[in-house]
């Protein structure tokens, strides 16, 4: 029971490097999405995608691409990373919501530790 | 701007006690409120939630409150237990825009045995 599944899990890069991080979830969940986790800041929203085919900003989303692949799989992409982009990465997904009554909750992946150098 | 806010990043409680952890929303149109709770060096797992039509939403130990004029809500773990200690996150979102959850900075929580 794998749920939301996250590659690499540590990863250094040097400023100006790019890289690809890789999520899929097996919860045939429509939505996903990408966070961010700094020391204070709690999570915030990078990017996230509604359904297939979709993908939307999220708070905080200079610096990065992402590419909804198919309704599995989600990518965060730095095209050159910065010291300000060493953080830890949440992959997630949910049921879409409905526009109304609401419910549902995120499942997390078990987070990506970047350090740009 | 931070939409919801804890502002305790830290509490100790006694074993057996009850553990109180706050978190404040300043966004009118949220709807829907979770708690998470996160171990070190793995992924925040959800614990329970509540939407705006209750007041009150409880799971065995845990029970979260919702005042919606004062736009606070809070999470109430009896009895604490040391595998309870962990960072707790809360997290909004308004329901007709429901894909957005916004996150608190967290709370450590320390039972202490």
């Amino acid at each position: 029971n794998a749920g939301v599944t996250q590659t690499p899990k540590f990863q250094v890069l040097k400023t100006g490097q790019s890289m690809t991080l890789q999520c899929a979830q097996d919860m045939n969940h429509n939505s996903m999405y990408w966070y961010r986790q700094d020391p204070g800041m709690g999570l915030r929203l990078i990017y996230y995608s509604a359904s297939e085919g979709t993908t939307d900003k999220g708070e905080v989303p200079n610096g990065y691409n992402v590419s909804r692949l198919n309704k599995r799989e989600f990518s965060l992409r730095l095209e050159s990373a910065a010291p300000s982009q060493t953080s830890v990465y949440f992959c997630a997904s949910s049921e879409a919501p409905g526009l109304a009554g609401w419910g549902g909750e995120l499942f997390f992946g078990e987070g990506s530790r970047l350090t740009v150098l | 701007d931070q939409q919801v806010k804890q502002n305790s990043p830290s509490l100790s409680v006694q074993e057996g006690r009850i553990s109180i952890l706050n978190c404040d929303y300043t966004n009118s149109m949220f709807d829907y409120f979770l708690w998470y709770k996160k171990y070190p060096a793995e992924g925040p797992t959800f614990l329970i939630s509540i939407s705006s039509i209750k007041d009150k939403n409880e799971d065995g130990r845990f029970t979260v409150f919702l005042n919606k004029s004062a736009k606070h809500l809070s999470l109430h773990i009896v009895p604490s237990q040391p595998g309870d200690s962990a960072v707790y996150f809360c997290a909004a979102s308004a329901g007709n825009t429901g894909n957005q959850f916004y996150f608190g900075t967290g709370t450590s929580l320390t039972v202490i045995p």
